[in-house]
């Protein structure tokens, strides 16, 4: 059974960069997608971007100037970073399997448990 | 972008109801269309995917139909444990974005 464990600082100051990798256990990384995505506390899910297991990324244009995703085969391993964060940044991470399903995207059978990363000051 | 609105925003129901929940595109996304329930401090949990396709494991109470732009939620007879928010998500689009989710709360 495939598992995903988001990791990082669950408290971060404006300004900096938001650091998070997901371990994924019990299946390869390769051969999917692997996306972020977050909620901010009582609100909806915002789709911040996905990576190929070749290193290939997608965001959304909302982050995407701030945001970079990347992959580590050897590890199991799938990153983000969030520069510049500021209290809207403040939301649950998680990180998710996604098995593509049009030519384009897909949807999200597996998990992380999620990590609350507050920016405050 | 693609935006997903579902309706109603908030749902109460019984035990034993049946409850459909509607999510509409804005522009076609042919049956690019999947769901999920989330309950309270959990991950979201995929039910359906490609409108009406159920994930492995999921109880066959929950259905889903469409295409284009109009998709449906079904739960043919409410559970206990099926109180929980639920959100639909498109995948046509490279950039995929999520309903604003219909909570489902207890009559």
């Amino acid at each position: 059974q495939v598992q995903l464990q988001e990791s990082g600082p669950g408290l971060m100051k404006p300004s900096e960069t938001l650091s998070l990798t997901c371990t994924v256990s019990g299946g390869s990384i390769s051969s999917y997608y692997w996306s972020w995505i977050r909620q901010p506390p009582g609100k909806g899910l915002e789709w911040i971007g996905d990576v190929y297991y070749s290193g290939s990324t997608n965001y959304n244009p909302s982050l995407k100037s701030r945001v970079t995703i990347s992959v580590d085969t050897s590890k199991n391993q799938f990153s983000l970073k969030l520069s510049s964060v500021t209290a809207a940044d403040t939301a649950v991470y998680y990180c998710a399997r996604e098995r593509a399903y049009s030519s384009s995207s897909g949807y999200f059978d597996h998990w992380g448990q999620g990590t609350l990363v507050t920016v405050s000051s | 972008d693609i935006q997903m609105t579902q309706s109603p925003s908030s749902l109460s129901a019984s035990v034993g109801d049946r409850v459909t929940i509607t999510c509409r595109a804005s522009q076609s996304i042919i049956d690019y269309l999947n769901w999920y329930q989330q309950k309270p401090g959990k991950a979201p949990k995929l039910l359906i995917y490609g409108s009406s396709s159920l994930q492995s494991g999921v109880p066959s109470r929950f259905s889903g139909s469409g295409s284009g732009t109009d998709f449906t939620l079904t739960i043919s007879s409410l559970q206990p444990e099926d109180f929980a928010t639920y959100y639909c998500q498109q995948s046509y689009s490279t950039l995929i974005t999520f309903g604003q989710g219909t909570r489902l709360e207890i009559k």
